[in-house]
């Protein structure tokens, strides 16, 4: 069965901080991993997917296959960057997504 | 990506009563599915809209409480039936043509019931 964790229901850090939103996953097959975002009053929107190994508003996350993690990692918070921010996981054939339970971030000034 | 319509954006409903909610998204998508997002929660997947067939429910979610149509690649319907207030939740549409690209999220369907 597919299983999305993310330990931290809230995480506060100061504007210029580093961040690391953690997720880790359970899923037998090959994991598609991605981290969304919703910021306050806006829907929600994919910020990245482990296959492009791209960077977005200077957040990235590598997949670590051994340890069955994708955590969310950028290294000077912002003012900007406070939202919610859900790790998802698909695969298989039904192509559905799961969502963890959501990790609030607050930047603080 | 797809660009995503959804209505009604909120609505207020008295218990036993049902409310269908549309999506509408301006290119073909293979994919489609309907979560619900109760408050405070995170995302639950209801269903996979299937164009075509009858739609694949998650644990927990029947066919007579949530039916859904997918009558072509680019619309759909939930209705939420016989409602209670334990569904009040905001329901949401989403897209994509395959999951390694990640999919599509509409604005959501803020449902409460009185």
């Amino acid at each position: 069965a597919q299983r999305v964790t993310q330990p931290e229901k809230l995480l506060s850090v100061f504007k210029g901080a580093p961040v690391e939103l953690k997720c880790n996953y359970s899923y037998s097959g090959s994991p598609e991993l991605f981290w969304y975002v919703q910021y306050s009053r806006q829907r929600l929107q994919l910020l990245l997917r482990h296959i492009s190994r791209e960077s977005i508003k200077g957040f990235t996350a590598d997949l670590n296959k051994g340890e069955t993690s994708f955590h969310l990692k950028k290294p000077f918070a912002q003012e900007e960057d406070s939202a919610m921010y859900y790790c998802a996981l698909g695969g298989g054939a039904t192509n559905k997504l799961i969502f963890g339970t959501g990790t609030l971030l607050a930047v603080q000034p | 990506s797809a660009v995503i319509s959804q209505k009604p954006s909120r609505d207020i409903c008295q218990r036993g009563t049902s409310l269908t909610i549309q999506c509408q998204v301006d290119s073909q998508v293979t994919m489609m599915f309907w979560y619900r997002q109760q408050p405070g929660q995170s995302l639950t997947l209801i269903a996979t809209a299937n164009q075509g067939s009858e739609a694949t429910y998650e644990s927990g979610f029947v066919i007579d409480k949530f039916p859904i149509s997918r009558p072509n690649l680019t619309f759909s319907t939930l209705t939420v039936s016989n409602m209670s207030p334990e569904d009040s939740s905001i329901y949401l549409c989403s897209v994509g043509v395959e999951v390694g690209y990640g999919y599509t999220f509409g604005s959501g369907t803020r449902l409460t019931v009185v």
